[in-house]
């Protein structure tokens, strides 16, 4: 009965590699967010989507581009990796009307 | 300039000890004000929002406050199962729905 869950939950890959990584909510809220947290614990909106429209885009390099198939899924697809994406990525989502923002367990990007 | 700015960077404490973390904050217009617990390797788990100045919540130990310029996380008698970093948060009024967030406290509470 995970609320917020991401896949996976570890990724290791080399520079100029492309991956993805997943999020799906079964909270049935309508806007679900992309932050990065670097090696210092800042955590930062990187994307918005609500109900799959793009409504915030941070400055965030072209090479990241997220996806919403519906409402409930919410990736992100990452080209030619560089040393400096090593982070954890937090996937996020909130109701309607709020802005109480709840946490999917994250995913470590290591680049090698 | 950070928008939001949290003290101390790291705090320990002992088991019992009460002490008061502080969220200091510079937005046009706030909308509100969020604290939000991590544990490591884990997500931030929702505590508690705060939407105008002399509002206060509480849950278990912890108690939030708020003022126009800032906000105190104060944790009474805490216990060690309390150690986790603690991230304060802002949303902006007449902005998207993000959230700023601060660099956090990280927070051990010794037996």
């Amino acid at each position: 009965d995970t609320a917020v869950s991401q896949t996976p939950k570890y990724l290791v890959t080399q520079m100029g590699n492309d991956k993805s990584i997943k999020c799906e909510q079964n909270l049935g809220h309508d806007t679900m967010y992309w932050y990065k947290q670097d090696s210092k614990k800042f955590l930062k909106i990187m994307f918005s989507y609500n109900n799959k429209e793009l409504i915030i885009n941070e400055t965030v390099p072209n090479r990241f581009s997220p996806k919403s198939p519906d409402k409930a899924h919410l990736n992100l697809h990452i080209n030619s990796l560089e040393l400096g994406d090593s982070a954890v990525y937090f996937c996020a989502s909130t109701p309607r009307g709020s802005y109480e923002q709840y946490f999917g367990p994250g995913t470590r990007l290591t680049v090698t | 300039e950070d928008q939001v700015t949290q003290s101390p960077e790291a705090l320990r404490l002992q088991e019992g000890e009460s002490s008061s973390l502080n969220c200091s904050y510079t937005v046009s217009g706030l909308r509100g004000l969020f604290w939000y617990r991590q544990d490591p390797g884990k997500g931030p788990e929702f505590l508690f929002t705060l939407y105008s100045a002399g509002e206060e919540k509480e849950k278990e130990r912890l108690k939030a406050t708020l003022t126009k310029k800032e906000s105190f996380l104060h944790i009474t008698a805490p216990k060690p199962e309390d150690s986790a970093t603690y991230l304060c948060a802002v949303a902006e009024q007449g902005g998207s729905e993000k959230l700023v967030f601060g660099k956090g406290t990280k927070l051990t509470v010794n037996p």
